[in-house]
C-alpha cells in the first residue's frame, strides 16, 4: 500500500497567516493526489484534485505544490473560515489511502 | 450538477449485514466512479472501496474484501455497499463520493454521510 504522512497533526495560527501541510507518500504518486477540507458534521469538500489544481469556487488562497514525493498545501492570508481538518488522498494505487489528518486552529 | 443522495442512518447487531446506498442525480452519474469512505467518531478517513458505473468494476480495500461488496443499479444511479459481518469497529459514518470517467481525480461531490451504529 502507498502510506500517506501527513504532517502536521495539528496546527494554530491567526489570521492573516501562511500555514503549510504536507504529505509525504511512501513512493511515487505521480501528482496523483487531492486535497480536502473538512468541518465537523460535514462530509470532506474538494479543495485541489491532481496535487496543485484549484477547484471551482475555492479561494485562491488555497495552492499545492510537488517535491518528489512531498506535496504540499499552502493557505495564505488565513481566514476564520478556513478552520478545519485538512486530508490528503492518494490515487495512484488501490486501497486510495489518506493522510492521517490536519486539525487547523484559528486563533 | 450532480448530486449523491446517501440512505439514512442504520443500528444494526453485531455479526448482521448492513446495506448503504448512495443515489446520484444529473446525466454525469452513468459515466463516473464511486469511492466509499468511512470516519469512526473522532478519527481519520478510511477508504473502502470504489466501482467505475460503466464496466461496473470495483475494488475494496484489502482489510474489508471479504466482508464488503459494492455494487450499481444504472436503472436507477444507485451505488449499493453491503457490508457484513458488522463489528463494533465497523461503527462510523459512510460517505460515497463521485468523480467523472473522464477525471478521476476529481472528486467534488459527496454524499451527505450515513452513520451505522453498531451495538448489541
Amino acid at each position: 500500500d502507498v502510506q500517506m504522512t501527513q504532517s502536521p497533526s495539528s496546527l494554530s495560527a491567526s489570521v492573516g497567516d501562511t500555514v503549510t501541510i504536507t504529505c509525504r507518500a511512501s513512493g511515487d504518486i505521480y501528482k496523483s493526489l487531492d486535497w480536502y477540507q473538512q468541518t465537523a458534521g460535514k462530509p470532506p469538500k474538494l479543495l485541489l484534485s491532481a496535487a496543485t489544481r484549484l477547484t471551482d469556487g475555492v479561494p485562491s488562497r488555497f495552492g499545492g505544490s510537488v517535491s518528489g514525493t512531498e506535496y504540499t498545501l499552502t493557505v495564505t492570508n488565513l481566514q476564520p473560515a478556513d478552520s478545519a481538518t485538512y486530508y490528503c488522498q492518494q490515487f495512484y494505487r488501490v486501497p486510495y489511502t489518506f493522510g492521517q489528518g490536519t486539525k487547523l486552529e484559528i486563533k | 450538477q450532480m448530486q449523491l443522495v446517501q440512505s439514512g442512518p442504520e443500528v444494526k447487531r453485531p455479526g448482521t449485514s448492513v446495506t448503504l446506498s448512495c443515489k446520484g442525480s444529473g446525466s454525469r452519474f452513468n459515466s463516473s466512479a464511486v469511492q466509499w469512505v468511512r470516519q469512526a467518531r473522532g478519527q481519520g478517513l478510511e477508504w473502502i472501496g470504489w466501482i467505475v458505473i460503466g464496466s461496473g468494476n470495483t475494488n475494496v480495500a484489502q482489510n474489508l474484501h471479504d466482508r464488503v461488496s459494492i455494487s450499481r443499479d444504472e436503472s436507477t444511479d444507485t451505488v449499493h455497499m453491503e457490508v457484513r459481518s458488522l463489528k463494533s469497529e465497523d461503527t462510523a459514518v459512510y460517505y460515497c463520493a463521485a468523480a467523472p470517467a473522464s477525471d478521476w481525480l476529481l472528486w467534488d461531490r459527496w454524499g451527505q454521510g450515513a452513520l451505522v451504529t453498531v451495538s448489541s
